[in-house]
């Protein structure tokens, strides 16, 4: 069985300083890894995502993550927070080709403070 | 740029209604979810489709719940007798390689 863990479920960073949103996961094969960022009353939107190629991988707005197998982590990064960045963060995990379904942590709202 | 669309945006009912959530995947994929988000907490698996049959189901995936793809572009979830806890965020998704696209969902509220 697969599951994330999302440390934090509220962030707050100012405009301009670093984000860094937490992210573990588990699972029993080599994982396929997501973030995925949802803006109020929208759906999710992909930011980037992780399929055993390069492990640091990089999204729109700025926003790269790190796979380290060796921590089990996805933490998502981004060097300068914009005010368009509040929303809230999803990361995921599936095992891939043959079990696709994602498996969702419980998200961390990220806000913005100017 | 092809997106997941999904109808109506808000749902109302009362309970022990039917209802059918309508979803319109990206035109070339094959894979079709739907996931759902309780107010609150994560997003949830519920089902996934290929090949008009029924992949993989997770135990919230009750006999009350059937989907079905009714013609060449539709993707549809039905709830037969709808309860309170099915009160929640019905996101449909469609993939292409190893990426889900999401419509932007349906809330529904059962009364």
């Amino acid at each position: 069985a697969q599951s994330v863990t999302q440390l934090g479920s509220h962030v707050s960073v100012s405009e301009g300083a670093l984000v860094l949103l937490r992210c573990n996961y588990s699972s029993s094969v080599p994982p396929y890894l997501f973030w995925y960022v949802q803006y109020p009353n929208q759906g999710l939107q992909l930011l980037l995502k992780y399929t055993s190629a390069a492990t640091l991988v990089k999204g729109i707005n700025g926003f790269e993550a790190e796979f380290k197998k060796s921590e089990t982590s996805f933490h998502l990064t981004k060097p300068s927070a914009h005010m368009s960045d509040a929303a809230e963060y999803f990361c995921a995990v599936s095992e891939g080709f043959g079990n696709e379904k994602l498996t969702f942590g419980t998200g961390t709202r990220l806000t913005i403070i100017p | 740029e092809p997106e997941v669309t999904q109808t109506p945006s808000h749902q109302v009912t009362q309970m022990g209604q039917e209802v059918i959530l309508r979803c319109v995947p990206i035109s070339n994929h094959l894979y079709f979810y739907w996931y759902r988000q309780i107010l609150g907490q994560k997003v949830e698996f519920l089902v996934s489709f290929y090949n008009n049959e029924i992949s993989e189901k997770s135990e919230i995936f009750d006999d009350q719940f059937s989907v079905e793809r009714p013609d060449g572009s539709n993707f549809t979830l039905k709830i037969r007798s709808t309860k309170l806890e099915d009160s929640a965020m019905y996101f449909c998704a469609s993939r292409e390689g190893d990426t889900q696209y999401f419509g932007p969902g349906t809330r529904l509220t059962v009364l």
